[in-house]
């Protein structure tokens, strides 16, 4: 029972530059979400999935974009990415609504974008 | 919106108490969760409260008081390894949508000292 596994753990971009970054989840959650974490500012939720197929913006969606296709993955594309963007990126997956709907988070991606 | 306040750093001593403080304003109030952050890695899951009241876990206490907007996080038998950022988040329903949302404080650091 891995938990929640996220690939790649380091990425380096240059601006303009695309790429996908792969979140999965081995405990049947059915929400799944990807957050940003930056210096002083706490997580902050990109987008967000509450079942397969479906997504959702969270707080700061611009320049990304998600694909829930199957129920334990969820993808986290950037289509042209600029500095902005550098950031340490974390997913993570909760059961929905029952018990406490806690979040549990993966290892994190640490992204560049010079 | 939401608006999440906790100090920024704290230091404490090997086998002392130490309390984190969160306070927030919020309307939908439905959780308060804390996390705990070790440099680099994940958030880990610590504790859960939605209703008044103290909640133990072993060295690890926390308290809410939802009429006051108020947690705290309570830390006992200070360990060298509990060196790391704590984080609160407060989860609430969206009046318009029905919603549930996730928002997280900036986090504390706590150093502790032998």
């Amino acid at each position: 029972n891995a938990g929640v596994t996220q690939t790649p753990k380091f990425r380096v971009l240059k601006t303009g530059q695309s790429m996908t970054l792969l979140c999965a989840q081995d405990m049947n959650h059915e929400y799944m979400y990807w957050y940003r974490q930056d210096p002083g500012m706490g997580l902050r939720l990109i987008h967000y999935s509450v079942g397969e197929g479906t997504t959702a913006k969270g707080e700061v969606p611009d320049g990304y974009n998600v694909s829930r296709l199957k129920k334990q993955n969820f993808l986290l594309g950037l289509e042209s990415a600029a500095p902005s963007q550098t950031s340490v990126y974390f997913c993570a997956s909760s059961d929905g609504g029952r018990n406490t709907d806690t979040q549990y988070f993966g290892p994190g991606t640490r992204l560049t974008v010079l | 919106g939401q608006n999440i306040d906790q100090p920024t750093e704290m230091t404490a001593t090997e086998g002392a108490i130490v309390q984190i403080n969160c306070t927030y304003q919020t309307s939908g109030f439905n959780g308060l969760f804390w996390y705990q952050q070790h440099a680099g890695e994940a958030p880990t899951f610590l504790s859960y409260n939605v209703l008044d009241g103290l909640e133990e876990k072993g060295r690890f206490s926390s308290f809410l008081s939802r009429s006051k907007g108020y947690s705290y996080l309570l830390l006992k038998e200070l360990q060298m390894k509990d060196s790391a950022s704590y984080l609160c988040a407060v989860r609430a329903t969206a009046m318009d949508t029905g919603r549930r949302a996730l928002t997280f404080g900036s986090g504390t650091r706590l150093q502790v000292q032998p």
